[in-house]
């Protein structure tokens, strides 16, 4: 079965430091991988998805990961982060046999003054 | 293009009784799918709408149900309320659903069981 880690419930960065959130799924076919955050009382939004190609995926607001097959890995990277980046990061996989997403458990993302 | 949105974002109810949650998704997407948030399992799966017909589940018990109308509205009910059900309850819709698409999220609905 298919399943995300997410490693580290909470990171903890300054402000201007770079972000490096850890994702590691399982899949014995190619994966589809996504990023999503979640702000505060509000829902998920979409901050990239690898599908095809490039394996270094561009998403909004600065944030971007790269997928590694070899290391079965997505993390996500933001060069410099942002008061406004504090929010919860999630990582999630699905495949085309079954295109249900299977979700890690989440990173809460902490940005010190 | 209006979001998904979820009616209400709030809520309060006791044990024993039973809820109903809507979500109308983004106006040409088809399928829509339920998600349970809780600070202690994370995002857990309910079920998946497509065209009316539940296309997915997750491991729930019977008292979680759902359905879609032919407009893509979809609505879950929760019956004899417990504690344990507290919860965010998330919406998603995507056009079809297919692996690579992603999904696109509501606000939630906050429930709370006393």
């Amino acid at each position: 079965a298919q399943s995300v880690t997410q490693l580290g419930s909470h990171v903890s960065v300054s402000e201007g430091a770079l972000v490096l959130l850890r994702c590691n799924y399982s899949s014995s076919v190619p994966p589809y991988l996504f990023w999503y955050v979640q702000y505060p009382n509000q829902g998920l939004q979409l901050l990239l998805k690898y599908t095809t190609g490039a394996t270094l995926v561009k998403g909004i607001n600065g944030f971007e990961a790269e997928f590694k097959k070899s290391e079965t890995s997505f993390h996500l990277t933001k060069p410099s982060a942002h008061m406004s980046d504090a929010a919860e990061y999630f990582c999630a996989v699905s495949e085309e046999s079954n295109y249900q997403l299977i979700w890690g458990a989440g990173t809460k993302l902490i940005i010190k003054p | 293009k209006a979001g998904v949105t979820q009616t209400p974002r709030y809520l309060i109810k006791t044990r024993g009784q039973q809820v109903t949650l809507s979500c109308s998704p983004i106006s040409g997407h088809r399928s829509v799918s339920w998600y349970q948030q809780t600070p202690g399992q994370g995002l857990q799966f309910l079920f998946e709408y497509f065209s009316e017909t539940q296309r997915n589940k997750g491991n729930f018990p019977g008292r979680f149900s759902g359905r879609q109308f032919s407009n893509s509205r979809s609505e879950m009910n929760v019956s004899t309320l417990e504690l344990g059900d507290s919860a965010l309850y998330l919406c998603a819709s995507k056009p079809v659903p297919l692996a690579n698409n992603e999904q696109f999220f509501g606000p939630g609905t906050r429930l709370t069981v006393l």
